[in-house]
């Protein structure tokens, strides 16, 4: 069971627009930043969002995330075959002094 | 260009021990803070640690508390994970993550090494 709550599978279809969300509490979301992981089939997990809502350099501006008291959300528009992986959301969460992860969301491009 | 690479994973008895290193390369190692990340295979991602760039504050996950140890060498460029009193549930690829900046109670892992997978059986 993770701290932080996302639901395990997405789907969509090319071009279309998905959101992915990631609910927490008072100790990690409501009062740290948020991130968010990609991970590709077989690699290491990659930053995709930093700061709830900022890309790094390289990451394309289809991706954008945003938060809202304890839950954040991350949006992926004009969906892609490339998109189909796995999204973490992450957190320092206070309370436990440690970082938490969500439990990850699978998404398919259908 | 940053570089993380793992190594020490492998078969080990429940109970036993290892040390995994990640040696970095391409940046000031001492000027960052760094953190272990395991995942279970075809599971999701757990924190295990963190250690400041200066080694001088430590954090860890309850599941590993007491029994795992972090530690750096800035003179080497190196992170190492000390690993004690292994269970069957410890099993899982283990990833270091680079920081942001010198601070360890962060969630900003910039880049990730491949990872190397400890299995614990017997």
């Amino acid at each position: 069971q993770s701290v932080l709550t996302q639901p395990p599978s997405a789907s969509g279809t090319p071009g279309q627009r998905v959101t992915i969300s990631c609910s927490g509490s008072s100790s990690n979301i409501g009062s740290n930043y948020v991130f968010w992981y990609q991970q590709l089939p077989g690699t290491a997990p990659k930053l995709l969002i930093y700061n709830n809502n900022q890309r790094p350099s390289g990451v394309p501006d289809r991706f954008s995330g945003s938060k809202s008291g304890t839950s954040a959300s991350l949006a992926i528009s004009g969906l892609r075959s490339e998109d189909e992986a796995d999204y973490y959301c992450a957190a320092w969460d206070n309370s436990l002094s440690g970082v938490v992860f969500g439990g990850g969301t699978k998404l398919t491009v259908l | 260009e940053v570089q993380l690479l793992e190594s020490g994973g492998g078969l080990v008895q429940p109970g036993g021990s290892l040390r995994l290193s990640c040696a970095a390369s391409g940046f000031t190692f001492s000027s960052y803070a760094m953190s272990w990340v395991r995942q279970t295979p075809g599971k999701g991602l757990e924190w295990v640690s963190a250690m400041s760039g200066s080694g001088g504050s430590t954090y860890y996950a309850d599941s590993v508390k007491g029994r795992f140890t972090i530690s750096r060498d800035n003179s080497k460029n190196t992170l190492y994970l000390q690993m004690n009193s292994l269970r069957a549930e410890d099993t899982a690829i283990y990833y270091c993550a680079k920081a942001l900046g010198s601070v360890a109670g962060t969630s900003y892992f910039q880049h990730w090494g491949q990872g190397t997978l400890v299995t614990v059986s017997s």
